[in-house]
């Protein structure tokens, strides 16, 4: 089992330039996350996926676009990129949704994205 | 919002404990986490607590939970380098809204050899 895989794992952009990160699980898990890590704050999340089929936003979600391909795959897109957009994005899935005894996240080891 | 607080940074001695400690604010929290990152690398789970636990062991690690306080601390026994690494704690509730999971800032553990 390869378990959640990110893809690319470094990236460079010029603002204004758009580009989608890819996030692909093999635990036939059906929640799936996307959150950014900056320094000093920890992690948020951008938008979550709790079903094949559904999409929520987290608490970051501005200048971000995701789309629930199939169970397996959850992908981040960014139409225009900014500056502020510059921060490692960590991909994570989970059996069950939060709250549950089976909702602990297992996480993709990270794109790390500058925007000049 | 709920909130999740730890400290930034501690500092031990190869063979010591380690204690890392966490407040969270939400009184319904249902399960709280314990996160390792290692430089470079996702986020990896050490381990969790329901909340009607007040204690979980688990070879080196033990966590202890306080709901009265909301106080949620992780020791590590014997701590050695590869401990070395940021720790995140991180509360889940039923009703989570649009914050599945709550994480703390994360406490970065420096070993010393």
């Amino acid at each position: 089992n390869a378990g959640v895989t990110q893809t690319p794992k470094f990236q460079v952009l010029k603002t204004g330039q758009s580009m989608t990160l890819q996030c692909a699980q093999d635990m036939n898990h059906n929640s799936m996350y996307w959150y950014r890590q900056d320094p000093g704050m920890g992690l948020r999340l951008i938008y979550y996926s709790a079903s094949e089929g559904t999409t929520d936003k987290g608490e970051v979600p501005n200048g971000y676009n995701v789309s629930r391909l199939n169970k397996r795959e959850f992908s981040l897109r960014l139409e225009s990129a900014a500056p502020s957009q510059t921060s490692v994005y960590f991909c994570a899935s989970s059996l069950l949704g939060p709250g549950t005894s089976l909702g602990e996240q297992f996480f993709g080891p990270g794109t790390r994205l500058t925007v000049l | 919002g709920e909130d999740v607080e730890q400290s930034l940074f501690l500092s031990v001695r190869e063979g010591d404990s380690s204690v890392i400690n966490c407040t969270y604010t939400d009184s319904s929290s249902t399960y709280l986490y314990w996160y390792k990152q290692e430089p470079g690398a996702g986020l990896q789970l050490l381990t969790y607590i329901f909340s009607n636990m007040d204690m979980k062991q688990d070879q080196r690690l033990t966590v202890l939970l306080n709901k009265k306080d909301k106080h949620l601390s992780l020791r590590i026994a014997d701590t050695q380098t590869g401990d070395s690494a940021i720790y995140f704690c991180a509360e889940t509730t039923l009703n989570s809204g649009n914050t599945p999971l709550v994480f703390g800032k994360g406490t970065r553990l420096s070993v010393i050899a």
